[in-house]
């Protein structure tokens, strides 16, 4: 099973600013995706990230508000820009397990916007 | 479009009872079907799945059940633990990504 570290764990923002969450994979995969779990809600894909490729992103999702790095097969960012109060969700990471669809997450970046 | 649904937003269990946490789905094409577990300031964990080719999939005290003429599924834990107290997410799978339900939180009582 592949390993997550996701930071930061929380952050408290501005609206107006933009906040970076990284995403650390203790062994090389080849996707990523990013989701988002607002209050009361269900985990929401934003998109998938591809090494070498861009990332795709689900309907609702674009990439001037959600842009993503994966610079290499262990890396990625995930960045929420312009922020407003209703960003104010959990962002997580997740990567493909040898078994898809048994997929693992990281720890998850709870983001208040005030 | 709630292609997944979890209708019950919480479940009261005493422990040592079974607990049966239900999912509904709308789509045909989903070909796996996977229930995680997620604690408070954790990502959600992997517990067990089912494709859509079994109706019956077993591990330990987690059984999770698959009728797909009526598109529903269900996770049974027994006996129920304190541990077990956390929000249960089922997810299905299709088209290279996962679409998830909007949690149960259960709660096993002593």
């Amino acid at each position: 099973s592949a390993v997550i570290s996701q930071k930061p764990s929380r952050d408290i923002c501005q609206r107006g600013t933009s906040l970076t969450i990284q995403c650390q994979v203790d062994s090389q995969v080849t996707m990523m995706f990013w989701y988002r779990q607002q209050p009361g809600q269900s985990l929401t894909l934003i998109a998938t990230a591809n090494q070498g490729s861009e990332a795709t992103y689900e309907s609702g999702f674009v990439i001037d508000k959600f842009p993503i790095s994966r610079p290499n097969l262990t890396f990625s960012t995930l960045t929420v820009s312009n922020l407003s109060p209703e960003d104010s969700s959990i962002y997580l990471c997740s990567v493909e397990d040898e078994e898809w669809p048994e997929a693992f997450f990281g720890q998850g970046t709870r983001l208040t916007v005030v | 479009d709630q292609q997944v649904k979890q209708n019950s937003p919480s479940l009261s269990v005493q422990e040592g009872r079974i607990s049966i946490l239900n999912c509904d789905y709308t789509n045909s094409m989903f070909d796996y079907f996977l229930w995680y577990k997620k604690y408070p300031a954790e990502g959600p964990t992997f517990l067990i799945s089912i494709s859509s080719i079994k109706d019956k999939n077993e591990d330990g005290r987690f059984t999770v059940f698959l009728n797909k003429s009526a598109k529903h599924l269900s996770l049974h834990i027994v006996p129920s633990q304190p541990g077990d107290s956390a929000v249960y997410f089922c997810a299905a799978s299709g088209a290279s990504k996962l679409t998830f339900g909007t949690g149960t939180r259960l709660q096993v009582t002593l």
